[in-house]
């Protein structure tokens, strides 16, 4: 059964810190990777894509990571501010026809 | 450039009532897809178009749901009748393809409550 969970599930950190939101996936065979951003009663909005050759990709502060053969991602947030307080789900898609599976979300909360 | 919009926002409906959503994709987006997520559970794949056919259904949850999308343009998601369970968030987004580095992208979501 395809599955992603991530962890930690809630993080509170202050201002200007930095933190990483790991995910771990058991979907196959793997296509692609996704980290999206979703704030509270928002369409989830994204962040970074990896396919199976990438490791590393960034955007901004954000520094996602893939090891395809450990099946693990991180998304590593730098120098927070208040506006990254938001849920960030782990989107992972199997073959083609980006059929996806979902993590639950790590709901992080920056605070002053 | 408008985004994926999705109307209604929030509907609040009784037990074994008709809902009817709809979404526009962004234009020119061949791949127009649905979900769903479900109060304290994590988002779930429904159905993904390619233009007006379905290419994958396999998450719709039972024949209560229909999707359509004629014409390929925008599409509508059909709850009848609707139950309890079916209270949540429906998410639509769409993609210019259906390669894997693409970017899909998410409307705001229509919340459904079911009484």
């Amino acid at each position: 059964k395809n599955q992603v969970e991530q962890s930690p599930q809630s993080l509170i950190i202050l201002e200007g810190k930095n933190c990483t939101l790991q995910c771990n996936y058991t979907v196959s065979p793997f296509s692609n990777l996704r980290w999206y951003k979703q704030d509270t009663g928002r369409g989830p909005v994204s962040l970074t894509i990896m396919t199976f050759s990438e490791n590393t990709k960034s955007n901004g502060r954000y520094t996602a990571t893939l090891d395809a053969d450990t099946k693990q991602s991180s998304l590593h947030i730098t120098a927070s501010q208040l506006s990254d307080s938001a849920s960030y789900i782990c989107v992972v898609s199997a073959g083609g026809y980006q059929k996806v599976t979902f993590g639950t979300g790590t709901k992080l909360q920056v605070i002053p | 450039e408008a985004g994926v919009t999705q109307f209604p926002s929030h509907s609040v409906i009784e037990k074994g009532q008709t809902v009817t959503l709809r979404c526009d994709p962004i234009s020119g987006h061949d791949n127009l897809y649905w979900y769903r997520r479900v109060m304290g559970k994590e988002i779930k794949f429904l159905l993904h178009f390619v233009k007006e056919s379905k290419q994958d259904e396999s998450g719709m949850p039972n024949n209560r749901f229909l999707a359509e999308r004629t014409g390929g343009t925008y599409s509508t998601l059909k709850v009848q009748p609707a139950e309890l369970e079916d209270s949540g968030v429906y998410f639509c987004a769409s993609s210019a393809t259906f390669s894997s580095g693409n970017t899909i992208y998410f409307g705001e979501g229509s919340w459904l409550t079911v009484v």
